[in-house]
């Protein structure tokens, strides 16, 4: 089956810094790559995601990357601000399995004003 | 926010008890998404469902049942509850599965 792997697990950056995650995947035929936020004390919400016919997505300070060759993915922040302060889950799903997406491990950001 | 509850959103049970957990949806989702939350290990699939009666096993189903006997209602069953089955407990639905899912609030489960 799939396998995610993301990094860093814990993240602290300065308000006003940029955040970058990194997630690599396993399986080749995976084709769409979601990303969550999860606040404390709530379930992880969809914040961005990207399908493979697209190498990049923006929607205002946050941005994808996907990289189909390196089996790589990235979730850019600019401008990070303390309400950022989340945990961050990637995933991927495989369009020749389940279709289930196998989420990373997280990653704990921290912004510090 | 699409319309997902969980109930109880706290427990406390002694090890050997059963114990069921409710994920109620208003969004006539097909699919529906029990997951487990522990430090270190993310968000674990544990049992999904893409349609009524219809359930297929995650990763981590091992202790675990799950019914789906109406659309918006998947419940997971713990037969025997262990101390190792502590964790909190996330549901999510789609509307497939490579749509959005959309999460609970969570459960938070202890089994002493």
């Amino acid at each position: 089956g799939e396998n995610v792997e993301q990094h860093p697990s814990t993240l602290s950056v300065q308000e006003g810094d940029s955040a970058v995650i990194k997630c690599t995947y396993s399986d080749s035929a995976s084709n769409y790559f979601p990303w969550y936020k999860q606040e404390l004390g709530k379930g992880p919400q969809l914040i961005i995601d990207i399908r493979s016919n697209v190498g990049e997505k923006k929607d205002q300070r946050i941005a994808v990357t996907l990289n189909k060759t390196a089996k790589h993915f990235s979730l850019h922040i600019t401008e990070t601000q303390p309400e950022d302060s989340a945990v961050y889950f990637c995933a991927a799903s495989t369009a020749g399995g389940s279709y289930i997406p196998t989420f990373g491990r997280g990653t704990s950001l921290i912004v510090h004003p | 926010d699409a319309g997902i509850t969980q109930s109880p959103r706290h427990k406390v049970t002694e090890t050997g008890t059963p114990v069921t957990l409710r994920c109620h949806q208003t969004e006539n989702h097909r699919y529906m998404y029990w997951y487990r939350q522990d430090p270190g290990h993310g968000l674990r699939l544990i049992h999904y469902s893409y349609g009524v009666k219809d359930t297929d096993k995650g990763e981590v189903s091992d202790g675990y049942s799950v019914s789906r006997s109406k659309t918006e209602d998947f419940l997971l069953t713990l037969e025997s509850a262990t101390s190792s089955q502590t964790s909190v407990y996330f549901c999510a639905s789609s509307g497939g599965p490579t749509d959005t899912q959309y999460f609970g609030p969570g459960t938070r489960l202890t089994v002493l």
